[in-house]
């Protein structure tokens, strides 16, 4: 079965440089979710997006943006990096006619290690 | 979204019935539990979800206590490919629900 699938699979920027994820939801899944994983801590939600529209937002700092396209996609761009920034970003999706009904679940993908040096 | 308390690390015998237990006394109800597990540096992975009534999928099974301020997964027989970090979640709907510390569980041969 097709999963969620992240672009690329690692980076290495230097700080100051710009970067950009993608997320590529399972097919029929409108609902995208994007999570930051620093070393040795717990996923952090920073954005979700349905139907192309933000819908929820979480920790995500005012240098990262993202959006989500016609075809269902999302890119996650992240400029002024800092070494902090240093990584792992995971994207997962949903189904649309469960959105934000209780009773459904989120599929992830492999995620995105990102460095900054 | 409800609060949840798990212990921070378990061992299990390969082979046996790891039972991992959450504490969730805040929730309310309408919130689901969910559990993930996210094996080293992969993406989380969905296990199993139940609102109140006992569920059981080919990974897991969920008991949710009556007045389901607790929670068990029980993984019925542990392999090594178990180890990995449990998580409990009770929310309303959407992941905006922060992930918490999680459950560090080590299966041993």
């Amino acid at each position: 079965a097709a999963g969620v699938i992240q672009s690329p699979r690692h980076l290495i920027k230097e700080k100051r440089e710009t970067a950009t994820l993608k997320c590529y939801p399972i097919p029929r899944h409108d609902t995208v979710y994007w999570y930051q994983q620093g070393p040795g801590q717990d996923p952090q939600f920073l954005i979700s997006f349905y139907e192309k529209m933000q819908s929820d937002k979480g920790s995500i700092p005012d240098r990262f943006s993202a959006q989500q396209f016609s075809d269902y996609h999302s890119e996650l761009n992240m400029s002024s990096l800092e070494l902090g920034d240093s990584a792992l970003y995971f994207c997962a999706s949903s189904g649309s006619e469960h959105f934000r009904v209780q009773n459904t679940e989120a599929f992830f993908g492999q995620g995105t290690r990102l460095t900054v040096v | 979204d409800a609060k949840t308390t798990q212990p921070p690390s378990m061992d299990c015998a390969e082979g046996r019935a790891a039972n991992l237990p959450c504490n969730h006394s805040t929730i309310s109800g309408n919130e689901y539990v969910y559990w993930y597990r996210q094996i080293h540096s992969q993406g989380p992975q969905y296990i199993i979800h139940g609102l109140k009534n006992n569920e059981t999928n080919e990974m897991a099974s969920l008991i949710i206590t009556e007045d389901r301020k607790s929670s068990t997964l029980i993984l019925p027989h542990a392999t090594l490919r178990d180890t990995a970090v449990y998580y409990c979640i009770v929310n309303t709907g959407g992941f905006k629900t922060i992930f918490g510390a999680g459950t560090r569980l080590f299966v041993k041969a």
